[in-house]
């Protein structure tokens, strides 16, 4: 599986996007990219996936490079719930795959 | 929908005791998964069944733990003997076919062996 690299923290006003950048350069033609989050003490949670097109949702939007070497989770407008840890994974679309986090993005919303 | 179901939310148990988390989830899920979670080590995948057979077990990290799912809708992770060490919070989620659109999380259980 292709390797993931998120910076360690990050910090975001309230009401502001939030962009959460992902590194992904060994990427395979058929990995897709997903973007899962844990708030404290609750289970990761699923945001958004994408394979090589931008993907919108109610939660978030995601941005893919054209060359799908890096990706951006954007949060249109932060709220003070949206503290967390956002992980960021990829992940091929054959049967038995199994998700694995890396350390993900420490987001903290400020007011 | 309930979600992902996991009892007990809270554990603490004497080192050297058995100790058995269970997991209820998501009607229509063909995919089970078990992760721990800890400070030190993160999230970590134990095991993963798929229509309740298990098809990697590799992350289970001892004897001492064993993962069973009798029908679709119920999942246990067993542990004996208990230690200190196995201290964390461990995770059920489940999945429709590969995952693709997700993996729905319960919301844990907190396990302390003091």
């Amino acid at each position: 599986d292709a390797k993931t690299t998120q910076p360690p923290s990050m910090d975001c006003a309230e009401g502001r996007a939030a962009n959460l950048p992902c590194n992904h350069s060994t990427i395979s033609g058929n990995e897709y990219v997903y973007w899962y989050r844990q708030i404290h003490s609750q289970g990761p949670q699923y945001i958004i996936h994408g394979l090589k097109n931008n993907e919108t949702n109610e939660m978030a939007s995601l941005i893919i490079t054209e060359d799908r070497k890096s990706s951006t989770l954007i949060l249109p407008h932060a709220t003070l719930r949206d503290t967390a840890v956002y992980y960021c994974i990829v992940l091929p679309q054959n049967a038995g795959n199994m998700l694995t986090f890396g350390g993900g993005t420490r987001l903290m919303v400020k007011p | 929908d309930a979600g992902v179901i996991q009892s007990p939310r809270h554990e603490v148990t004497e080192m050297g005791q058995e100790v058995t988390l269970r997991c209820k989830p998501i009607s229509g899920h063909n995919s089970l998964f078990w992760y721990r979670q800890t400070m030190m080590r993160g999230l970590e995948l134990l095991i993963y069944f798929n229509n309740n057979v298990p098809i990697d077990d590799s992350g289970m990290p001892e004897d001492r733990f064993s993962a069973k799912m009798p029908n679709a809708s119920f999942s246990t992770l067993k542990i004996q003997p208990s230690e200190p060490r196995d201290s964390a919070v461990y995770f059920c989620a489940s999945s429709l076919g590969q995952g693709t659109n997700g993996y729905t999380f319960g919301s844990g259980t907190r396990l302390t062996v003091v």
